[in-house]
């Protein structure tokens, strides 16, 4: 079994939409969690950063953790096609040991 | 602006060939990464160091060598052992062991090995 699983998509939505995106992992230690947009040929950006369970919001952008479940999600409101790229979720335990999820593919049709 | 720079970002080799891929970073960060990345696998380990002259093997070494001569830099040098080196070559930085912080990256260089 994978340490992290995130579904590749692809996703595509209507531009406005909310978008969720998921991840689930097996290890219970996982302490930090972080989402990355990755644009085509570019390096992954850095989105959102939580530490432990709930919620976290920035923008259009809510990072959301429930450890019990060993869940986590990233939600989009009011997509905009500049939110078509591939979305990655990682994780660690210790802060210097990352774990990823494969990515998903997002597309927001104008 | 602060960040991480690599370079080439496109590189070609022939076979039998060793290639250096540059990273160097002005963050001030302690720990830096190489990940490689190849379609529908994700992000996948090959060397990181926490502090200078010091590094560790990741998860897929093999093939692989780098040093940490100075705080800023952190080569890759994908040897001619490496059996299918072809792939995008991500290198992330982070403030260091101790801190809890999340990894920053450059924008990659894409290898194609011929």
């Amino acid at each position: 079994q994978k340490e992290v699983e995130q579904d590749p998509g692809p996703l595509s939505v209507p531009e406005g939409a909310i978008v969720s995106l998921n991840c689930t992992y097996s290890n219970s230690a996982f302490q930090y969690f972080m989402w990355y947009r990755q644009y085509s040929r570019k390096g992954p950006e850095l989105l959102m950063y939580t530490y432990s369970s709930g919620n976290k919001e920035d923008g259009r952008f809510t990072a959301q953790v429930d450890k019990s479940s060993k869940y986590i999600s990233l939600f989009i409101r009011d997509s905009q096609p500049s939110d078509s790229a591939t979305y990655l979720c990682a994780m660690s335990n210790t802060g210097n040991q990352f774990y990823f999820g494969t990515g998903t593919s997002l597309t927001v049709i104008p | 602006d602060g960040g991480i720079t690599q370079s080439p970002k496109y590189l070609f080799r022939k076979e039998g060939q060793n290639v250096t891929l540059s990273c160097e970073q002005n963050l001030n960060h302690d720990a830096m990464y190489w990940y490689r990345q190849d379609p529908g696998q994700g992000l996948r380990l090959i060397y990181y160091s926490q502090i200078v002259n010091d590094f560790q093997k990741g998860d897929i070494a093999e093939g692989y060598s780098v040093s940490r001569e100075k705080k800023e830099s952190f080569p890759l040098t994908v040897t001619s052992a490496q059996k299918n080196p072809t792939a995008f070559y991500l290198c992330a930085s982070s403030i260091g062991t101790g801190f809890n912080s999340p990894l920053h990256f450059g924008n990659g260089t894409r290898l194609t090995v011929t």
